[in-house]
């Protein structure tokens, strides 16, 4: 089946410490997301690529930096987590041109803890 | 640009009874409304969705929800909770173009027997 895949599905890292977290998908969709989630929050988008073509949220922090390397893969990098970086963090896709009219595929996320 | 209120952060109901969601949105033209579940430690796995026409749409698991556009409304309802129907419920908003989705804070739905 086509999907999205998050790995790993739980992450513990260290305060302060590089961390990557990884999506890959089968969809051959050119649109890809990254939102984190904190508990009972809403998913807040980060960024999201149309194809290479990076775009990111204003309030994004500067810690936060993503790499998609080809259209089926895409890499969160938190450069130096903190506590308040804890969450849920969901990888989406889309099909692009026709935005979300296709809606977003999610993948199951990675729950990042930081100690 | 777009927004997305979920009045309701938990609701609690009985197997067999019927549901309503509540979802309000904020956007100046017709907007792309869907709603999202998403059970525990999991990702989010669409339920329906409205661009256009009929304003009532069906999605899976036998939930439909109306788009009021006169309340800036798209409400989730389902006639019969199942158990397997506890999860968490989102709201989101989309535009033309590529404008990525806004979300709801999302309704917590438990269901006791």
């Amino acid at each position: 089946d086509a999907m999205v895949i998050q790995n790993p599905r739980y992450q513990v890292t260290q305060f302060g410490k590089p961390v990557t977290l990884s999506c890959s998908q089968t969809l051959n969709h050119n649109v890809m997301y990254w939102y984190q989630q904190k508990s009972s929050q809403a998913p807040k988008l980060l960024f999201h690529y149309y194809d290479k073509d990076f775009n990111n949220e204003a309030d994004t922090p500067d810690n936060f930096q993503s790499r998609r390397p080809n259209t089926s893969f895409c890499f969160l990098d938190i450069r130096s987590p903190g506590l308040g970086d804890a969450a849920m963090y969901l990888c989406a896709t889309s099909a692009g041109t026709g935005g979300p009219y296709y809606g977003y595929t999610f993948g199951s996320g990675t729950r990042l803890t930081v100690v | 640009a777009q927004s997305v209120t979920q009045p309701d952060i938990h609701i609690t109901v009985s197997e067999g009874a019927s549901l309503e969601l509540r979802c309000n949105y904020s956007y100046g033209a017709t907007p792309y409304l869907f709603w999202y579940v998403q059970s525990p430690g999991q990702g989010l796995q669409l339920l329906l969705k409205y661009f256009s026409g009929d304003t009532l749409v069906q999605g899976i698991k036998g939930f439909e929800a109306e788009f009021k556009r006169s309340q800036s409304s798209f409400n989730l309802r389902k006639p019969s909770v199942h158990w397997s129907d506890a999860a968490e419920y989102f709201c989101a908003v989309g535009a033309r173009g590529n404008t990525p989705l806004v979300f709801g804070k999302g309704t917590r739905l438990s269901v006791i027997a």
